[in-house]
């Protein structure tokens, strides 16, 4: 199986920061790299697929980027209702395994 | 609009069996493959298993294989997720997901049913 491993586990950030999420896949995929949040109670919603292709009605403030091994997800600037946990999951072979999860909180 | 309607929160005791339904509508059914996830209490998601209705070809997690039996009836556009004999260890909300696949590096999931929560406990 691929391990993917998020960066950091959890972080504090205030409304307006500009935040950034890793996920480090163990081996080479491509861009083969979905990003999934979810908020408690929840079921996951997809933002971002293919590393960098922003899924429908996500708002612009969502990005992605990467390739290989290496992945980003970046939130331009903060809002109230991006508190969640972000998920990053590996597309490129079976089993389509998740990172263990970053809880973005409120500082 | 697309939808996947899980069945209701169920509370079992260890060794019963179970079988929770994901209904799918608002999309041909049998066209796309529909994965089942784990999250534990508190936990991340677990990626199970996958099933394509159209002709019931499934693929395991090597961590649930032999676990759980993931079954689909396409005349009724629904999948499912069965147990034999739970353990208070399958306690966890399950989520469907329908694969969605444009090609390349396009694969993704997308969307989740609401979740069922299985409750195992004596």
């Amino acid at each position: 199986d691929i391990q993917m491993t998020q960066s950091p586990s959890s972080l504090s950030a205030s409304v307006g920061d500009r935040v950034t999420i890793t996920c480090r896949a163990s081996q080479t995929i491509s861009s083969y790299l979905n990003w999934y949040q979810q908020k408690p109670g929840k079921a996951p919603v997809l933002l971002i697929y293919a590393a960098s292709v922003l899924q429908n009605g996500v708002p612009s403030r969502f990005s992605g980027s990467g390739s290989g091994t290496d992945f980003t997800l970046t939130i331009s600037s903060l809002q109230l209702e991006d508190f969640a946990t972000y998920y990053c999951q590996q597309s490129y072979s079976t089993p389509r395994t998740f990172g263990q999860g970053t809880t973005v909180e409120i500082k | 609009e697309v939808q996947l309607v899980q069945s209701g929160a169920e509370v079992k005791k260890p060794g019963e069996s179970l079988k929770i339904s994901c209904k799918g509508s608002g999309y041909s059914f049998s066209s796309y493959w529909i994965a089942w996830v784990r999250q534990m209490p508190g936990k991340g998601l677990e990626w199970m298993g996958i099933i394509y209705p159209s002709d019931s070809d499934t693929r395991y997690s090597p961590s649930f294989q032999g676990q759980v039996t993931i079954s689909a009836d396409k005349s009724i556009t629904t999948a499912y997720l069965q147990w034999s004999s739970l353990k208070a260890s399958d306690t966890a909300i399950y989520y469907c997901a329908r694969r969605v696949s444009d090609g390349g590096s396009g694969l993704r999931f997308d969307p989740w049913g609401q979740g069922t929560l299985v409750t195992v406990s004596s």
